[in-house]
C-alpha cells in the first residue's frame, strides 16, 4: 500500500517562508492533499493538487509535486504565528477510495 | 453551525463500559469516516461508508463498531473500552474528489 512520509517538526521565524515536505512511494497517485490542524480542531483542508499537476497556487500557499521523485511540498510565505498547527499531507492512490495520511509536521513559529 | 459535529467532546470512561461516539453533518456528503489520533501515528482509519447501506472496515478496526442510521449520521461504538483506546477519534465527511471534512474530535480517556 501507499506510505507517506514527512518530518515530524519545522521551526521558522515569523515572516520567513516555511516549506514542509512530503514523499509518498505509490507512483499512480492522483490527488493529493495537504491539511492543517490547529491545536484543538479537526483537521481543515488547506489545499490540493491532481497529479497531472506540477504547481498550484493559493495566496500565500504554493504546492509543488515532482512526480518523478514522489515528492510534494508545501510553501507558506510571509509565516505568521497563526500558521502554527500540525501539518498533514495526504495522498490517494489510483484506483484508491481513501487517501492515506502522513504522521503530520508540527509547524512552530517563533518571534 | 458547524458542518460536522460530534458529541461529546471529551469523554472519561472505565474499562470495560460501553461508549458511543456520534457524528451528524449537514454538508450532504455520502461518504462518512471514523478515524483515531494518537501522538506521533497521525490518523488511522478505523470504518468508512460510502451510503447508507455501505460499511466498510479500516486499518484498524478490532474492537470498533458503527452505525450508518441516516446520510446524516454515523456513530462509532466501543463494546468494551479499553485503555490503548484512549485517544481523539474524529469523524469526517468527504466529497468524491475525496476531500476531506474534519469534525472538532472527541478526546475519549479509558481507565
Amino acid at each position: 500500500g501507499e506510505d507517506v512520509e514527512q518530518s515530524l517538526f519545522l521551526s521558522v521565524r515569523e515572516g520567513d517562508s516555511s516549506v514542509i515536505n512530503c514523499t509518498y512511494t505509490d507512483s499512480s497517485s492522483t490527488y493529493l492533499y495537504w491539511y492543517k490542524q490547529e491545536p484543538g480542531a479537526g483537521l481543515q483542508l488547506l489545499t490540493y493538487i491532481f497529479s497531472n499537476m506540477d504547481m498550484k497556487q493559493d495566496q500565500r500557499l504554493t504546492v509543488l509535486l515532482n512526480k518523478k521523485d514522489k515528492h510534494l511540498s508545501l510553501r507558506i510565505a510571509d509565516t505568521q504565528t497563526g500558521d502554527s498547527a500540525i501539518y498533514f499531507c495526504a495522498v490517494l492512490s489510483g484506483g484508491s477510495y481513501i487517501p492515506t495520511f502522513g504522521r503530520g509536521t508540527s509547524l512552530i513559529v517563533h518571534p | 453551525d458547524a458542518d460536522v459535529t460530534q458529541t461529546p467532546r471529551n469523554r472519561i470512561t472505565k474499562t470495560g463500559k460501553r461508549i458511543m461516539l456520534e457524528c451528524s453533518q449537514t454538508k450532504g456528503h455520502d461518504r462518512m469516516y471514523w478515524y483515531r489520533q494518537d501522538p506521533g501515528l497521525g490518523l488511522r482509519l478505523i470504518y468508512y461508508s460510502f451510503d447508507v447501506k455501505d460499511i466498510n472496515k479500516g486499518e484498524i478496526s478490532d474492537g470498533y463498531s458503527v452505525s450508518r442510521q441516516a446520510q446524516a449520521k454515523f456513530s462509532l461504538s466501543l463494546e468494551s473500552a479499553i485503555p490503548n483506546q484512549t485517544a481523539l477519534y474524529f469523524c469526517a465527511t468527504g466529497t468524491e474528489l475525496n476531500e476531506q471534512f474534519f469534525g472538532p474530535g472527541t478526546r475519549l480517556t479509558v481507565l
